[in-house]
């Protein structure tokens, strides 16, 4: 079976420009959450979704970001503009219940120069 | 609020030995569950094992096995036999119960992680 599938692997890009990110979840799975991580503050949770709904979008640093999950399978994360401190790596995961194990994807490495 | 401290930045361990990478948790939910992740150099985080607060045993897969000590609020993992492939960032994370509510909720906040070093 695919785990989470996530595009593009890595992405270099300018400052301001608009940077979206994609996930698919294994199929099945209720819960996605996308995950940002960096040296400094290590893994953050930005935000998640329990049947496509957002549920807390609390980790989302500001208005720049934003995520969409349109159907079970697909969710997007968008940057926009972008900043050098956005870059990181960014993970989505998805599990089979709130209660159960995250499978995470391989990540995106976002570099904005 | 919950938290999570892992309070080794790095640990080192000769192979075929046991080495245990300390957790601490801090949650005033009842019902919780504590998870252990591995990231090698490649960057993909695995799934290692999982210990909900209910539990009565202490869970183990294969060479991994969780010391849950719930009164101390440690979630300490035991690696046995370490192999060279071992070798990786660990990270312990938490995530809250039913009775957390609202978003809280299927959450999980991590450690720092503990980077092990596996040496022949």
């Amino acid at each position: 079976d695919a785990g989470v599938i996530q595009s593009p692997r890595h992405e270099v890009t300018e400052m301001g420009q608009e940077v979206t990110l994609r996930c698919k979840p294994i199929s099945g799975h209720d819960y996605l959450f996308w995950y940002r991580q960096t040296m400094m503050r290590g893994l953050e949770l930005l935000i998640y979704f329990n049947n496509n709904v957002p549920i807390d979008d609390s980790g989302m640093p500001e208005d720049r970001f934003s995520a969409k999950m349109p159907n079970a399978s697909f969710s997007t994360l968008k940057i926009q503009p972008s900043e050098p401190r956005d870059s990181a790596v960014y993970f989505c995961a998805s599990s089979l219940s709130g209660l159960l194990e995250q499978f995470f994807g391989p990540g995106t490495r976002l570099t904005v120069l | 609020a919950q938290k999570i401290t892992q309070t080794q930045p790095g640990m080192f361990v000769q192979e075929k030995e046991a080495v245990t990478l300390d957790c601490t948790y801090d949650t005033s939910d009842p019902s919780y569950g504590l998870f252990w992740y591995k990231q090698p150099s490649s960057g993909e985080m695995i799934f290692l094992i999982y210990q909900g607060s209910y539990d009565q045993q202490n869970a183990t897969e294969g060479r991994y096995s969780l010391n849950f000590q719930k009164a101390r609020k440690s979630a300490n993992l035991v690696i046995s036999a370490s192999q060279l492939g071992d070798s990786a960032m660990y990270f312990c994370a938490m995530r809250g119960g039913l009775a957390s509510g609202g978003t809280s909720y299927g959450k999980l906040t991590f450690g720092q992680g503990t980077i092990l070093t596996v040496h022949p």
